[in-house]
């Protein structure tokens, strides 16, 4: 199976909160990481979590780490049609910095 | 004011055809990388070089072969392409071996036919 794994799509109304979730399988993750790619546009870090927090949150962005089930979640508050995107699920493990991507989850924000 | 940029956007070829993607940062980082993604999206790691210096280089065909001519660039060339080619290439950059946060070009669609 896949070492990152999400769900490949969520339709959210505006205004609404959407919960994009992730699970990973490796329990010697470092760092968990969200990426936002828009269209035609490259991958950007979002925010990132490290291993030994539980929670962490930025404006409208929740991150929630809940390592006994190896899952990780990203709740966006208040979502506008601007976060229409792909969001992407990444994970570093041990020494290395290089992450090991999800496949992406694409959020549709409809009016 | 472009961070990391590549070229072409759009690359279409036949099969046999030899190729480049070009990327630059403007970012002074050391460390540039390259990305595959396929048509299942997903996302795996090719090569990385730290201040012209190959770092990583995953399980890559050797028809790939990247070059860094100075520590703001990164290419990549591919000799006899196939189709199994057919991916978005990925350009990013980070300060360092041991940043954890990369910086992605706009990507590059490379058809094979």
């Amino acid at each position: 199976g896949e070492d990152v794994e999400q769900s490949l799509f969520l339709s959210v109304r505006e205004g609404d909160s959407s919960v994009i979730n992730c699970t990973y399988t490796d329990s010697s993750s470092t760092y968990l990481y969200w990426y936002k790619q828009e269209p035609g546009a490259g991958l950007q870090l979002l925010t990132y979590i490290f291993s030994n927090m539980d929670m962490k949150q930025d404006q409208r962005l929740t991150v929630l780490l809940n390592k006994k089930d190896k899952h990780l979640s990203l709740r966006i508050a208040d979502t506008q049609t601007g976060d229409s995107a792909i969001y992407f699920c990444a994970e570093t493990l041990g020494g290395s910095y290089i992450p090991t991507f999800g496949r992406g989850t694409s959020l549709i924000v409809h009016p | 004011d472009t961070a990391v940029s590549q070229t072409p956007k759009y690359l279409v070829t036949q099969m046999g055809n030899d190729k480049s993607i070009k990327c630059e940062q403007n970012l002074g980082h050391d460390t540039m990388y390259w990305y595959k993604q396929d048509s299942k999206k997903f996302l795996k790691i090719m090569f990385s070089y730290n201040n012209k210096e190959l770092i990583i280089n995953e399980t890559v065909p050797n028809r790939f072969s990247p070059k860094s001519p100075d520590k703001a660039h990164l290419n990549l060339h591919i000799n006899s392409l196939e189709l199994g080619d057919s991916a978005v290439y990925f350009c990013a950059s980070s300060l360092g071996q041991t940043s954890y946060e990369q910086y992605f070009g706009p990507g590059t669609r490379l058809t094979v036919t």
